[in-house]
């Protein structure tokens, strides 16, 4: 059954690093999407992205972050500058029809 | 805005008993809603969704959620649990009228449910 993946799954960074998280969604999917998860609370969206743009991105999601899909099959999210309160699991998910997110296992990014 | 409550943060339950972990939704139409479980060290999996059709809808592991337009509620059930349900449920909601390309998930705190032998 095809799936999200997600590399790496634990990513160990210093404060003021750049980070790339990666993401290769299902492969006939067209929306994709960036969520968070700071630890002990709720499931956040970050951001979505369709026909190559953001369509819509949270509060959360400001001049640090930045999405892309640079080869057809790979969705990265980029934090330019990791604060400690990045520290987070994030999640990538995809969707071939709207109403259906499949979500890949996340990266536990640590940021000291 | 949307949002979703579920009442609960943690719900303890005998193996072999009924399971009912609570969510409300606030949406000003009727939007799609879905429980998602969450097992340790894990991703995020789908359980069941309601996109409109029939308001009892049947997910995976022989759980079940019932759509109350009138009560705002989308409550998940299984009959008996397993030890294998112990794990983390989240309810959440999107706007089926965004329209355009974006179905962004808004999610409840999520429910941690235990299940004693």
């Amino acid at each position: 059954e095809p799936e999200v993946t997600q590399t790496p799954s634990h990513q160990v960074t210093q404060m003021g690093q750049e980070v790339i998280l990666r993401c290769v969604p299902i492969s006939n999917h067209l929306y994709f999407y960036w969520y968070r998860q700071i630890l002990g609370q709720k499931v956040e969206f970050l951001v979505s992205f369709y026909n190559n743009e953001i369509s819509e991105k949270s509060e959360i999601f400001d001049d640090q972050f930045s999405v892309e899909r640079p080869d057809g099959s790979n969705f990265t999210l980029k934090i330019r500058s990791t604060k400690l309160e990045d520290s987070a699991m994030y999640f990538c998910a995809s969707s071939e029809f709207v109403e259906e997110q499949y979500f890949g296992p996340g990266t536990r990014l640590t940021v000291t | 805005a949307q949002s979703v409550t579920q009442l609960g943060s943690h719900v303890s339950v005998s193996e072999g008993a009924l399971v009912l972990l609570r969510c409300n939704y606030s949406s000003s139409v009727p939007p799609y809603l879905f429980w998602y479980v969450q097992y340790p060290n894990q991703g995020l999996q789908l359980l069941l969704k309601y996109t409109s059709a029939a308001t009892l809808v049947k997910g995976i592991n022989g759980f079940e959620a019932e759509f109350k337009k009138s009560e705002t509620s989308f409550h998940l059930t299984k009959p008996s649990a397993h030890m294998s349900d112990a794990a983390e449920y989240f309810c959440a909601v999107s706007d089926r009228w965004s329209g355009g390309s974006n179905y962004k998930l808004t999610f409840g705190k999520g429910t941690l449910l235990t299940v004693n032998p």
